[in-house]
Formats: C-alpha cells, sequence, structure tokens
C-alpha cells in the first residue's frame, strides 16, 4: 500500500518551460515533505523539503507548494534545462518514523532542448 | 568531505557465493541506512543503524545482514541470494535519526545475482 502517490509518471518539458509533479498523502501525522533528484547511476540528492506549517517554500528555480487541507503537495521546476531531466521522487515522514521515508513512485523528467 | 562512499560499484555473484557491500562516511552522521532499489522504482529501506546499533530491519531476508563496525562504516554482507535480489544497493546517512536533517546517499552498488 503506497501512502504516497505521485504523479504523473514520467514529463516531457520545453527547455524553459514549467515542470509540475504532484504528490497526495493520508497519513495526516507526517510531518516532514522533502523531494529528491536521482540522475542515472547516482543515490537520490535532497532537492527541497517543507513542512505542514508552511504553504510554499522557494529555492531558486525550485518550488514546493503545500496544500495542508488537500493532503497535497507539488514541487514546480521554473525555467526547466536539460540538466534537469532526471527521476523526482516526492516523500513524507512523520517524526517518531526512526527515520523511515515513504516515498512516491517517482516521475521521469525529460527536458528537450 | 561531503560524500558517502560505497564499494564496490557493480558486483556479479553466483546464488552461492558470500559477498560483501561496504559503505563510508566521514561527515560524522550517527545514522546510517541501506536501501535497495529496482529499476524504475522509488528506494526500499531495509536498514538503519542508529549510533552504530541497529534500530530498523524492515523484516529483510536473512541472506542479508548488516553490520555496522564503527561510526564511519556499515557493510551489508550477502549470501545465497536470489536473481530477484539483483538491483542497485544504496547507503545513505543523517547527522540523527531522522529525515529531516537529509540524507546523503552514496551513488550504490549495481548487484546481479546469476
Amino acid at each position: 500500500q503506497q501512502q504516497v502517490k505521485q504523479s504523473p509518471q514520467s514529463l516531457i518539458v520545453q527547455k524553459g518551460g514549467i515542470s509540475i509533479i504532484n504528490c497526495a498523502y493520508e497519513n495526516t501525522a507526517f510531518d516532514y515533505f522533502p523531494w529528491y533528484q536521482q540522475f542515472p547511476g547516482k543515490g537520490p540528492a535532497l532537492l527541497i523539503a517543507i513542512r505542514p506549517d508552511v504553504s510554499e517554500k522557494k529555492e531558486g528555480r525550485f518550488t514546493i507548494s503545500f496544500n495542508k487541507s488537500a493532503k497535497q503537495f507539488s514541487l514546480h521546476i521554473m525555467d526547466s534545462q536539460p540538466g534537469d531531466s532526471a527521476t523526482y521522487f516526492c516523500a513524507a515522514s512523520k517524526s517518531d518514523s526512526g527515520g523511515k521515508l515513504q516515498f512516491g513512485a517517482g516521475t521521469q523528467v525529460v527536458v528537450t532542448p | 568531505d561531503t560524500e558517502v562512499t560505497q564499494t564496490p560499484k557493480h558486483l556479479v555473484m553466483g546464488m552461492t557465493n558470500k559477498k560483501s557491500l561496504k559503505c563510508e562516511q566521514h561527515m560524522g552522521h550517527r545514522a546510517m541506512y541501506w536501501y535497495k532499489q529496482k529499476a524504475k522504482k522509488p528506494p526500499e529501506l531495509m536498514f538503519v543503524y542508529s549510533y552504530e546499533k541497529l534500530s530498523i530491519n524492515e523484516s529483510v531476508p536473512s541472506r542479508f545482514s548488516p553490520e555496522c563496525p564503527n561510526s564511519s562504516l556499515l557493510n551489508l554482507h550477502l549470501h545465497a541470494l536470489q536473481p530477484e535480489d539483483s538491483a542497485l544497493y544504496l547507503c545513505a546517512s543523517s547527522q540523527e535519526v531522522s529525515p529531516d536533517y537529509g540524507y546523503t546517499f552514496g551513488s550504490g552498488t549495481r548487484l546481479t545475482v546469476v
């Protein structure tokens, strides 16, 4: 049973466009929502993270939007670049989870030149 | 040093072999993790070590045996694996046992069981 549902499975966007990836969760005990970026042959790398008391967080071209009432959060990649082509995983955790992250299924993003 | 180093990068082993995966970090992190990742799937947690003690075992088969000899080193001993165990094995570390600190992942060991 997947606790974090992620969509779309894949995404093709032109250079300069906006990539949007959505995630939904059910467990209201989750209190930390990170996004990881993974390039082929590499491990995931933390991109940006948010807590439920904040509705939006921006770091450079990457923005997380968080809707606590809808139990949804999303990643926006502005001005997408070919170097952003990677697989993106949303995740969720709760404070007493002992270090466990619940990952979404992943979204493969391809940015065309 | 801000890296998690995993060796070997690739490993092919037979079902009767015994092999070990090694993970090393020198960031002073006190939590270390083993994850398994199949192609086009998210990482799946296997084990969590906190201050060199095993704190979480996600019901992993006994043919996988973790070991944490010291605060910088994490091993995964493999014995009598099955072809379905072929996957990318990722090691990660964090300052404490909490994803809030952000995991630092290694590049993984690509394991093929023949």
